[in-house]
């Protein structure tokens, strides 16, 4: 494997599930992000990870639960989730998150469909 | 307020009809502005970063320049298999202070 891979690649879940997204990064980054891609709405920063520790959580509702174990692994574990936060959610890596000169390689994102 | 807008929302061109693509940003201390393109069903494909004004970066038929208010993306002869959406970000202060703009759906007809 390669670059950034996500899994599943589609997801449709129920209002009471409780489901996790997983992410791989094979580039040796030590930064990690998870992204939501609204239909024509701009990409949504939501949890940011450096060196397995979170250093941004953007006011993202706490029905979504971020995983870091180690620097090439990243989980976002969902539980109670409404239809309105159906979309693309894209993780993303990056040599160190400190600086904005740091280029972002994305994964495939996972469709994720709730009922 | 922080933002970051493109235009136009979507473009359709004949093969080898150049045109560019705005990006126009409002941030303070702006430390990069980044282009991304993004297939259907993709995630979003690194194609450029720009750190000053004045800065140009070249890619086959794609050229990325950036002023101090705005950058763009001039696309030279292009080819059906360009068609994609373009994105730009806009990164300053920290990594975790990156705004996207909601991107460019460019069409190529052959």
């Amino acid at each position: 494997e390669t670059g950034v891979t996500q899994t599943p690649r589609h997801l449709v879940m129920g209002m009471t599930n409780k489901k996790s997204l997983k992410c791989e990064q094979h580039l040796g980054h030590n930064a990690m992000y998870w992204y939501k891609q609204s239909a024509k709405k701009p990409l949504e920063l939501m949890f940011v990870y450096s060196l397995e520790e979170r250093v941004e959580n953007n006011s993202v509702p706490s029905r979504f639960s971020p995983e870091c174990p180690n620097s090439s692994h990243l989980f976002l574990h969902l539980h109670t989730l409404q239809p309105e936060d159906s979309a693309l959610y894209l993780c993303a890596s990056s040599q160190d998150g400190t600086g904005t000169l740091d280029t972002q390689y994305f994964g495939p994102g996972t469709r994720l469909t709730v009922l | 307020e922080d933002q970051v807008t493109q235009s136009p929302e979507a473009l359709r061109l004949q093969e080898g009809e150049s045109s560019s693509l705005n990006c126009s940003y409002t941030v303070s201390g702006l430390r990069g502005l980044f282009w991304y393109r993004q297939d259907p069903g993709k995630g979003p494909e690194f194609l450029f970063t720009l750190y000053s004004a004045g800065e140009e970066k070249e890619k086959e038929r794609l050229k990325a320049t950036l002023t101090k208010k705005e950058s763009f993306l001039h696309i030279t002869a292009p080819k059906p298999e360009d068609s994609a959406t373009y994105l730009c970000a806009a990164g300053y202060s920290s990594a975790s202070k990156i705004i996207f703009g909601s991107g460019t759906r460019l069409s190529i007809r052959p």
